[in-house]
């Protein structure tokens, strides 16, 4: 079984801040994990994805995630927001094998203020 | 390259009509599926398929069908439509290399209201 779980539903920071989005997961497997982020009204894109080769990780538009397996998390950050990051961000666990259905989190709304 | 594509992009249905969404992808990718997307509940799987021919049942599967007759393009059926179902559907596509973690692409979605 996996689950996660996205510690706040919504996050509000100024543009230029530090941007923290929490995500705590549960999984009896050795897990994948991502971030994908929705803009209003349009698919989901993939930020970044772990998949055990690095603990820390470079996704697109300078956000990074950090692995940490002792405290079961997978927190997405960023140095300095941007208006454009204004977006839905869902946390996803996969398995690393076998069946690799997704289990998604139930998303963080980000708003930048100017 | 038009990656995945869902047609329609927004639907309303009266409770027990029936409806097909359709879902397209031009990568030859061998996995697809369905999520429905509900406020505060992130997506959850229905169905999904590993492969032309073949599919199976995810996290949702009740009142709904799928197909995939063609190894591009994976159907689902609502046969009679309940409001429970009004939502905004995601199709996804993958490929899986062996030794490495998958990535799903995902459609922008099919905003349905049933009545």
């Amino acid at each position: 079984a996996q689950s996660v779980t996205q510690l706040d539903s919504h996050v509000s920071v100024s543009e230029g801040t530090p941007v923290l989005l929490r995500c705590n997961y549960s999984s009896s497997y050795s897990p994948s994990l991502f971030w994908y982020v929705q803009h209003p009204n349009k698919g989901l894109q993939l930020l970044l994805k772990y998949t055990s080769a690095a603990t820390l990780v470079k996704g697109i538009n300078g956000f990074e995630a950090e692995f940490k397996k002792s405290e079961t998390s997978f927190h997405l950050t960023k140095p300095s927001a941007h208006m454009s990051d204004a977006a839905e961000y869902f946390c996803v666990v996969s398995r690393s094998t076998g069946r690799r259905a997704l289990t998604f989190g139930s998303g963080t709304r980000l708003q930048v203020q100017p | 390259n038009a990656g995945v594509t869902q047609t329609p992009k927004f639907r309303v249905l009266k409770t027990g009509q029936s409806m097909t969404l359709l879902c397209a992808q031009d990568m030859n990718h061998e996995y697809m599926y369905w999520y429905r997307q509900d406020p505060g509940m992130g997506l959850r799987l229905i169905h999904y398929s590993v492969g032309e021919g073949t599919t199976a049942k995810g996290e949702v599967p009740d009142g709904y069908n799928v197909s995939r007759l063609k190894k591009q393009n994976f159907l689902l059926g609502l046969e009679s439509a309940a409001p429970s179902q009004t939502s905004v559907y995601f199709c996804a596509s993958s490929y899986l290399l062996a030794g490495s973690q998958e990535t799903q692409y995902f459609g922008p979605g099919t905003r349905l209201l049933v009545l």
